[in-house]
């Protein structure tokens, strides 16, 4: 099935260093979402944008939803050792064809 | 307030078998749908049901079927299981078809 162009794949940051991720698609989509996953876990919902150009924030948590709407952007600022896990971009089209089209997911690793 | 449940945690079938998975949405919530999370991939969607009806479905074949039920919870079913169906089984669920979805905690099915 289709998955989103998600990068990087993998991050090794110090704690106290921001962190930048990215998300691409050849398809438009009218909502972006970010989710975390941790081992054994269901992903949980960090961020939802809902229009093009869109900046949310949660806590140290920024999200921006891309002027194409081909695209996503995540930053995560002054990293902590609780933020270690798996980050999940997805992008749903909406207008009846409401299921996620998720990316393969960036790796979170922070060396304390 | 509980969030989205799925039952059972762990699964272990033989190839052929037929499984059965369960999933109670989060309170107010109408909507849900299923995913399906191979190791070290992003959940790839497999369908969603709203008001008892399988509303859009993803790019799996007929063994998957499903159900939603009056007060709103749902089942996944596979038949003829194969090991390539070997995965984590994620619910969601969401306050109608468009809104954000929040995910359970998974279902980890080993077919041997």
């Amino acid at each position: 099935g289709q998955q989103l162009n998600q990068s990087p794949q993998s991050m090794f940051i110090q704690e106290g260093e921001d962190v930048s991720m990215n998300c691409t698609s050849s398809s438009i989509f009218n909502t972006w979402l970010w989710y975390k996953q941790d081992p054994g876990e269901g992903p949980v919902l960090l961020i939802a944008l809902y229009k093009a150009g869109e900046l949310t924030s949660n806590g140290r948590l920024t999200a921006q939803f891309g002027i194409t709407r081909k695209d996503s952007f995540l930053n995560i600022s002054a990293s902590i050792p609780s933020d270690v896990g798996i980050y999940f971009c997805a992008g749903q089209s909406g207008g009846g064809a409401d299921g996620l089209t998720f990316g393969k997911g960036t790796h979170l690793i922070i060396q304390p | 307030d509980a969030g989205v449940t799925q039952s059972p945690t762990h699964l272990i079938k033989t190839r052929g078998q037929q499984v059965t998975l369960r999933c109670s949405p989060k309170s107010g919530h109408d909507t849900v749908s299923w995913y399906q999370q191979a190791l070290g991939q992003g959940p790839q969607f497999i369908f969603q049901y709203y008001e008892e009806e399988e509303r859009q479905r993803g790019n799996f074949p007929d063994r998957f079927s499903g159900h939603q039920f009056p007060n709103y919870s749902s089942e996944l079913n596979v038949n003829a299981l194969l090991l390539g169906d070997s995965a984590l089984y994620l619910c969601a669920s969401s306050g109608g078809p468009g809104r954000e979805q929040y995910f359970g905690p998974g279902t980890r099915l080993t077919v041997t």
